[in-house]
């Protein structure tokens, strides 16, 4: 079946990076964006960017350019999202979505990866 | 960049009972491309509604979406047990900015 799978829990100290990574299988890599979203705990969704696995092109939020980058590796039909310069606020649980494919109709995010969690703390 | 605003914050229900859930857009949805999810605790997103009204696979007909331009409404016919959850607003053209979020508590 369809489905992202997420790497696991990070701990991470004040102005470290951390990469989390998601693993798509069950359809064609290449054809659908990959959008990454976080969520601070007990707050709401926050979009932070996209990755067109095909061309490896990607958009980034105004709040998170400069310390974000999202690259992939289609070998392995895996998206990665690494965000620099760690802070307590970035203390989430960020998710990765399959959205549109790359020529095609505009979609929601119909498939979700289970979550990574993200804890920065000294 | 849209900005979606959900209303209520936090709505009380008991099983049965029907449910009403407002995302007010800051501009023209263009496309009516209005999301639903439903998110409970220690779980991501669902996908409920796109299209502003259509059902995503595997959704019961209890839920329903409606509204077009900067006005949208998602119902929930009758709470099962299973229901109680937050609800996000999407609008998923060029921002994918999302709502705040209403949570459905039992009460």
């Amino acid at each position: 079946q369809v489905q992202l799978v997420q790497s696991g829990t990070e701990v991470k100290k004040p102005g470290a990076s951390v990469k989390v990574s998601c693993k798509a299988s069950g359809y064609t890599f290449t054809a659908y964006y990959i959008h990454w979203v976080r969520q601070a705990p007990g707050q709401g969704l926050e979009r932070m960017g996209w990755i067109n696995p095909n061309s490896g092109g990607t958009n980034y939020g105004q709040k998170f350019q400069g310390r974000v980058t999202m690259t992939r590796d289609t070998s392995i039909s895996t998206a990665y999202m690494e965000l620099t310069s760690l802070t307590s606020g970035d203390t989430a649980i960020y998710y990765c979505a399959r959205a549109s494919p790359i020529s095609g109709m505009t979609l929601a995010y119909e498939i979700w990866g289970q979550g990574t969690m993200v804890t920065v703390s000294s | 960049e849209i900005v979606l605003t959900q209303s209520p914050g936090t709505l009380s229900l008991s099983p049965g009972e029907g449910a009403t859930l407002s995302c007010r857009a800051s501009q023209s949805v263009s496309n009516n491309y209005l999301a639903w999810y439903q998110q409970k605790p220690g779980q991501a997103p669902r996908l409920l509604i796109y299209g502003a009204s259509s059902r995503a696979t595997g959704i019961p007909d209890r839920f329903s979406g409606s509204g077009s331009g900067t006005d949208f409404t998602l119902t929930i016919s009758r709470l099962e047990p299973e229901d109680f959850a937050v609800y996000y607003c999407q609008h998923y053209g060029d921002s994918r900015t999302f709502g705040q979020g209403t949570k459905v508590e039992i009460k």
